[in-house]
């Protein structure tokens, strides 16, 4: 049993196109983290949350603490969004999903 | 800042050698981690440090992988000895617990073992 869930594992989008990448947890959490894979790169991280929402450019990273829950959507998604994304949650202990790779075609 | 700070950035050995893999976290940081990356189980956190202090290890695959953290401003990840499924990539991260940023990651070591 994985205790963070990422879904789809796998996103293939046209330019422009609104994308949404789901995680859902079964942990007690004091903060959950997206973070940002390209491909032979290193891994940067988006946001830390803790509750509500948080936006940058065009990302944006919400969390539902009640149905340990958070999606990250991307507005008008571009090819250079093209990476692996990864959802992990801290608090007693440290867990990640295992990524969803999105691929943006032009 | 300049990050964290790994290195080397990449190491080919033979098998049977050990393996010292270096990390400097960022200033200010008080919690430190290991993880190792490869295409078949992902990333996974072999070891973390809080305060220099080891607190988990229980992601370290076996007694031939050793991390110590003799100060705040280093750490090490030592591999003795090496084995071809140690191949992988090798990240360290810092974060300052309940501070208001995430992770910062160092640019990983990519470790070849033949």
């Amino acid at each position: 049993k994985n205790e963070v869930e990422q879904s789809p594992q796998n996103l293939t989008a046209q330019e422009g196109e609104f994308i949404t990448i789901n995680c859902s947890y079964s942990v007690g959490i004091s903060a959950l983290h997206w973070l940002q894979q390209h491909p032979g790169g290193g891994i940067v991280s988006l946001f830390m949350l803790s509750s509500g929402k948080k936006k940058h450019g065009r990302l944006i990273a919400t969390i539902n603490i009640q149905e340990k829950h958070s999606s990250l959507h991307i507005t008008a998604s571009h090819p250079r969004d093209s990476a692996v994304y990864i959802c992990a949650v801290t608090g007693n202990q440290f867990y990640f999903g295992t990524g969803t790779s999105l691929t943006v075609i032009p | 800042d300049a990050g964290v700070i790994q290195s080397p950035r990449h190491e080919v050995t033979e098998m049977g050698q050990e393996v010292t893999l270096r990390c400097k976290p960022i200033s200010g940081h008080n919690s430190l981690f290991w993880y190792r990356q490869t295409m078949m189980r992902g990333l996974e956190l072999l070891i973390y440090f809080n305060n220099n202090v080891p607190i988990d290890d229980s992601g370290m695959p076996e007694d031939r992988f050793s991390a110590k953290m003799p100060n705040a401003s280093f750490s090490t990840l030592k591999i003795q000895p090496s084995e071809p499924r140690d191949s992988a990539v090798y990240f360290c991260a810092s974060i300052q617990t309940w501070g208001a940023g995430g992770y910062t990651f160092g640019s990983g070591t990519r470790l070849t073992v033949v």
